[in-house]
């Protein structure tokens, strides 16, 4: 079975600072996609990037980048220019094609 | 882009009485849906995965007698809790799948529905 694994319940980054979610999953399949959402308290689940498991180069979205290592199955975010609106739950998920799996989840705090 | 609309969002009713929350895809048609339960400051867990006119698949340590899911339409899905009690008191999460994952997410999601039993 697949699992997503967050090592990191809870980090906190100075504004404007950069700071790095770490993500680990297991998988036996080849084909599959990645993906980081965002949690505010309003709870709404909000994605912020995506990773196709084919692709080699790592996807990036303005002031989000993942590092993408599919040998290591490990699948980090990195936040650039932390702002504080960028404070939530950060939850690392995997795709098979059936069903999405969810890591714990990591708070993320911005100290201003 | 795709929208799904949960209803309620907040619901509050007494021990023993059964509640219905809704999922609509309001502008796309949703070959899968899947609820989620969601305890306070942890992770989604999907409690069951509904395809339009099939029965749910329920996850292990779901009670599908309690947790009525029904998916009569590719735009509409509905979870009943039946004889509601305390513990089920939690944050339920509803997403819809068109199938394909597009360039976005596979999942679009409800804004959640806030469930307390008293």
């Amino acid at each position: 079975a697949q699992t997503v694994t967050q090592s990191q319940p809870e980090m906190s980054v100075q504004e404007a600072e950069t700071v790095t979610l770490s993500c680990t999953y297991d998988t036996s399949e080849s084909d599959y996609y990645l993906f980081w959402y965002k949690q505010p308290p309003s709870r709404q689940m909000i994605l912020v990037i995506r990773q196709e498991a084919y692709k080699q180069q790592n996807a990036t979205e303005n002031r989000f980048s993942v590092n993408f290592q599919k040998a290591a199955k490990s699948f980090s975010l990195k936040i650039s220019d932390s702002q504080l609106g960028d404070a939530a739950m950060y939850f690392c998920a995997y795709w098979g094609g059936d069903k999405i799996i969810f890591g714990k989840g990591t708070r993320l705090h911005i100290l201003p | 882009g795709a929208v799904v609309s949960q209803h309620p969002s907040w619901v509050i009713c007494k021990s023993g009485t059964s509640v219905k929350i809704e999922c609509r895809s309001l502008d796309f048609q949703a070959t899968t849906m899947f609820w989620y339960r969601q305890f306070p400051k942890q992770s989604l867990m999907l409690m069951a995965t509904s395809n339009e006119g099939s029965k749910a698949t329920y996850e292990q340590g779901v009670e599908k007698d309690k947790f009525l899911i029904n998916h009569a339409s590719l735009t509409l899905s509905t979870l009943t809790v039946t004889s509601a009690h305390p513990e089920d008191s939690s944050f339920y999460i509803c997403s819809a799948s068109t199938g394909s994952t597009g360039n976005n997410s596979p999942l679009h999601f409800g804004n959640g529905t806030r469930l307390t039993v008293t």
